[in-house]
């Protein structure tokens, strides 16, 4: 069974760099196929994909967000982080990571997010 | 970057009938969309991928469909528990970057 659990603070002040954990279980990031991505959700808003990385330690992240990202793997502890930097009023929101499972279809493979965390909520404020 | 768009915003629908949730891609995106369940307070759960294949443990009364342009989720017989929002989501192959639509809300009427 595939589990995932964000952690980090609950309150960061303008300008500083905000470190979310992901904790996982149930698979191995050094596995081909295997992925983790990190989403958010601003209070009353919709999701927002940030930033993924795959067992090859591929990494990608939103093209607006891209300067201010980084994704990182330990997969001795089962865990990735999300780092970003000068966060600002907007980036409140809640953080979930989520493992990214190769789907195969008719056609071709899709990478879907097929299991989440339960969330972390971060406030920005001074 | 591709846009997705989601109509309606809100959809009232009475428990026992039939839903329909629409989303539009700004360009051609073949057959990569996903669908997702949110619950209140609840992490999203995937429903369906490659535009029209279930999820592991997805009841079947959940349908996904389209292609190109122009994608659908069909719920063919609401239950209380279905009742929440839902996000399409598409997944560009290179590089690698997903875009989720901006949600459906489905409330009881």
């Amino acid at each position: 069974q595939i589990t995932l659990k964000e952690s980090g603070p609950t309150l960061v002040k303008p300008t500083q760099t905000l470190t979310l954990t992901c904790n996982f279980s149930g698979f191995s990031l050094s596995t081909l196929g295997m992925g983790v991505a990190w989403i958010r959700q601003p209070p009353g808003e919709a999701l927002e994909w940030l930033a993924l990385i795959f067992w090859d330690d591929d990494k990608h992240y939103t093209p607006s967000l891209k300067s201010r990202l980084t994704i990182t793997k330990d997969t001795t502890k089962n865990q990735v982080v999300l780092v970003v930097t000068n966060v600002d009023p907007v980036d409140t929101a809640t953080y979930f990571c989520a493992h990214i499972a190769t789907m195969p279809t008719s056609s071709n493979y899709y990478y879907a997010m097929d299991v989440w965390g339960q969330g972390t909520t971060v406030t920005v404020s001074s | 970057e591709v846009v997705m768009t989601q109509s309606p915003a809100t959809l009232s629908v009475s428990p026992g009938d039939r839903a329909t949730l629409s989303c539009r891609a700004s360009q051609s995106v073949n057959s990569n969309v996903a669908w997702y369940q949110q619950r209140p307070g609840q992490a999203p759960r995937l429903l369906t991928y490659g535009a029209s294949t279930r999820a592991t443990g997805i009841p079947a009364r959940f349908s996904g469909s389209g292609f190109g342009t122009e994608f659908s989720l069909t719920i063919s017989s609401l239950q209380s528990e279905d009742f929440g929002v839902y996000y399409c989501q598409h997944y560009k192959n290179w590089p690698p970057q997903y875009t989720f639509g901006q949600g459906t809300k489905l409330e009881i009427k």
